[in-house]
């Protein structure tokens, strides 16, 4: 069955940067895009970017443009998303999830990785 | 950027109650819409796609309908475990936007 295994929970003081990966298992995963969306505590889902496994091509959100890098290495069937230049207000559950051919929904997500950002 | 407005905001109904709730697109966006339930600490999980698809292994007494800019995500007969916050998202090739969520209760 198809799994996406996100890294654990991490803590970053502002202007940090973080990177959550995201490994995926049971199908093709130069076959899927991988997407990023995050959710802050008590609040809605927020896309991100995503990344094309087999090319390495990626489309980010115009917010997230200065500040986010994905990226990803097919030996391990692994995406990364690197946030730089941490607030406070970065602080949520980002989540890693398939997407279905080209279109920008998900039928299935990683558990979700908690980053807090805090002086 | 096209906005994604659902209704209500919270919703408490009872076991075996029909529920409905609506999402409204700032425009058109055909039948390009998805519903995903989320319970606490979870992530989401795809319900319906392309408006009224129901996805595999979903029950059946969740259905969706509408076109244009208007959608609903129905429960026919609640069930308990149908406690959660419910999303919409309008998506393409491009971009995706989400709706506020919507969160039911049992009563």
């Amino acid at each position: 069955q198809v799994q996406l295994v996100q890294s654990g929970a991490e803590m970053r003081k502002p202007g940090a940067s973080v990177k959550v990966s995201c490994k995926a298992s049971g199908y093709t995963f130069t076959g899927y895009y991988i997407h990023w969306l995050r959710q802050a505590p008590g609040q809605g889902l927020e896309w991100m970017g995503r990344i094309n496994p087999n090319s390495g091509d990626t489309h980010y959100a115009q917010k997230f443009q200065a500040s986010i890098t994905v990226t990803r290495d097919t030996s391990i069937s692994t995406a990364f998303m690197e946030l730089r230049s941490l607030r406070s207000d970065d602080t949520a559950v980002y989540y890693c999830a398939r997407g279905l051919g080209s279109w920008y929904y998900f039928d299935d997500w990683g558990q979700g990785t908690l980053v807090t950002v805090s002086s | 950027d096209i906005q994604m407005t659902q209704s209500p905001s919270t919703l408490s109904a009872s076991v075996g109650d029909r529920v409905t709730i609506t999402c409204r697109a700032s425009q058109s966006i055909t039948i390009w819409l998805a519903w995903y339930q989320q319970k606490p600490g979870k992530a989401p999980k795809l319900l319906i796609s392309k408006a009224s698809t129901l996805e595999g292994g979903v029950p059946s007494r969740f259905s969706g309908s509408g076109s244009g800019t208007d959608f609903a995500l129905t429960i026919s007969s609640l069930q308990p475990d149908d406690s959660a916050t419910y999303y919409c998202q309008h998506y393409n090739s491009f971009s995706c936007s989400f709706g506020q969520g919507t969160k039911l209760e049992i009563k």
